[in-house]
C-alpha cells in the first residue's frame, strides 16, 4: 500500500531564514505530488503540482520554489522565509486517478 | 478556471440529527468530486467521493448526491456523532492529466451532545 511522509513535523524559524521541507511516497511510482498550505482555521491553497521529475508547475507566485529531484520525493523551498509563511504545510498525491491523499503535514511558525 | 463555492461556513446540530453541506462548481468538465474531512491539527482524510457517472453514493451514515445539470453536489450525514464534528471540505477535478483538485472553503460541522 502506499504511504506518504513528511518532515519535520513541527518547524520554528525565524523570518529572512531558509527553508527545506520534504515530502517522500512509498509503494507507487511516477506518483502526481502537490504541495498545498493552509492558514489557521483557513481552507486549502494549491501552490505546486508536479506530474513527473523535473516537472514542476506553480499555481500561486510568491517566494516559495518546489522541486521534484527523485520520483517520489518533493521538496517546498524558500530563501528568505517571510512572517506571512507561517501555516500548515500538506504534500499530497494522486497515482492514476483523481484521488488525493495527503500526508500528515508540517506545521511552521516564521518569527 | 474552475471555482468551488461550499455553504454553509458553520453548521452546528444535535446529536442525531443530520447534517447537509453543499458545494457549486463551475466548469462542466469536472467530473470527480471528493469530500475530505480535517480533524483539527490533522490532515483532511479522504470519505466519500462520486463521480459524474453516478448520481448518489452511499457509505454508512454518509451518502454524497450530484446534480450535473445544475452542477452541484452534496454531503449529506445522518444520526450524527459528536465524533463527526470537523471541517469537511468539497473539491472538484476535471480529470486531466494534472489531476488538481480545486476545493472549497470548508464548513465548520459541530455536533452538540
Amino acid at each position: 500500500s502506499q504511504t506518504i511522509h513528511q518532515w519535520p513535523a513541527t518547524l520554528v524559524q525565524p523570518v529572512g531564514s531558509p527553508l527545506s521541507l520534504e515530502c517522500t511516497v512509498e509503494g507507487t511510482s511516477n506518483p502526481n505530488l502537490y504541495w498545498y498550505r493552509q492558514a489557521a482555521g483557513r481552507g486549502l491553497q494549491l501552490l505546486f503540482y508536479s506530474v513527473g521529475i523535473g516537472q514542476i508547475s506553480s499555481e500561486v507566485p510568491q517566494n516559495l520554489s518546489a522541486s521534484r529531484p527523485q520520483d517520489r520525493q518533493f521538496i517546498l523551498s524558500s530563501k528568505k522565509l517571510l512572517l506571512s509563511d507561517s501555516s500548515f504545510y500538506l504534500c499530497a498525491f494522486s497515482w492514476g486517478t483523481d484521488t488525493q491523499y495527503f500526508g500528515p503535514g508540517t506545521r511552521l511558525t516564521v518569527l | 478556471g474552475e471555482n468551488v463555492e461550499q455553504h454553509p461556513s458553520t453548521l452546528s446540530v444535535q446529536e442525531g440529527d443530520s447534517a447537509v453541506i453543499k458545494c457549486t462548481y463551475s466548469d462542466s468538465a469536472s467530473n470527480y468530486f471528493p469530500w475530505y474531512k480535517q480533524e483539527l491539527g490533522k490532515r483532511p482524510q479522504l470519505i466519500i467521493d462520486i463521480r459524474s457517472n453516478v448520481g448518489e453514493k452511499k457509505d454508512q451514515r454518509i451518502a454524497v448526491t450530484l446534480n450535473k445539470t445544475a452542477k452541484h453536489f452534496s454531503l449529506h450525514i445522518t444520526e450524527t456523532q459528536p465524533e463527526d464534528s470537523a471541517v469537511y471540505f468539497c473539491a472538484a477535478s476535471n480529470g486531466d492529466s494534472s489531476y488538481k483538485l480545486i476545493f472549497g472553503s470548508g464548513t465548520r460541522l459541530l455536533v452538540r451532545p
